[in-house]
């Protein structure tokens, strides 16, 4: 099936500092969709990105939409330690008989050291 | 935030036992979803709905079944668990195709399921 490769697929990092992480694939994408996930919570969506080139902001949050619609990035400035989690990128393949299916990363495991 | 309600939360039961996981959504989304999830990994699509009475398998192969027949409902069925079912399985909902393009799906909490 489609793949995403995520990564880095885990972070150490001190509070303050500046995080990024990517997906990319090698099939073209309509919709990039950033989610972060909690221990024992179910994914909560941070930034849903619709159209190629696109850079939307969230509070501290930065996510693009890559311009050959196969990449996303986001990025995390001044990192607090409530950012500790586990960030998905999902993306929807182009409509396949009116299927729409979410495609997901394998997650970018965040920790923050005070 | 979205109003999509998962139950139980924890289910511990033995080999062999019927099990129903319940998903409901308030939203009226006519779109809804079953992943599963190992802890730590990807999620796996198991199971879809784009409206009521109608179910789709997912890309993840799963001994479970799925019924919708309101559309704020979606629960998920093992008729026989076993312990490979042992697993988080999270429901999602998703409002349909707006001029945004494809609506972002919402999750559930999920239900963390060991089967003995």
């Amino acid at each position: 099936g489609q793949q995403l490769n995520q990564s880095p697929q885990s972070m150490f990092i001190q509070e303050g500092e500046d995080v990024s992480m990517n997906c990319t694939s090698s099939s073209i994408f309509n919709t990039w969709l950033w989610y972060k996930q909690d221990p024992g919570e179910g994914p909560v969506l941070l930034i849903a990105l619709y159209k190629a080139g696109e850079l939307t902001s969230n509070g501290r949050l930065t996510a693009q939409f890559g311009i050959t619609r196969k990449d996303s990035f986001l990025n995390i400035s001044a990192s607090i330690p409530s950012d500790v989690g586990i960030y998905f990128c999902a993306g929807t393949l182009p409509s396949q008989g009116g299927s729409e299916k979410l495609v997901f990363g394998k997650g970018t495991k965040l920790t923050v050291n005070p | 935030e979205a109003d999509i309600y998962q139950t139980p939360r924890y289910l511990v039961i033995g080999t062999g036992k019927k099990i129903t996981l319940e998903c409901s959504q308030t939203m009226g989304h006519d779109k809804m979803y079953w992943y599963q999830q190992d802890p730590g990994m990807e999620l796996h699509l198991i199971h879809y709905s784009y409206g009521v009475n109608s179910t789709e398998k997912g890309d993840l192969s799963s001994e479970s079944t799925v019924s919708r027949i309101r559309t704020e409902h979606f629960p998920l069925t093992l008729e026989s668990a076993r312990p490979s079912h042992t697993s988080q399985y999270l429901c999602a909902s998703s409002d349909s195709q707006g001029l945004e393009g494809n609506q972002p799906q919402h999750f559930g909490d999920g239900t963390r399921l060991s089967i003995l």
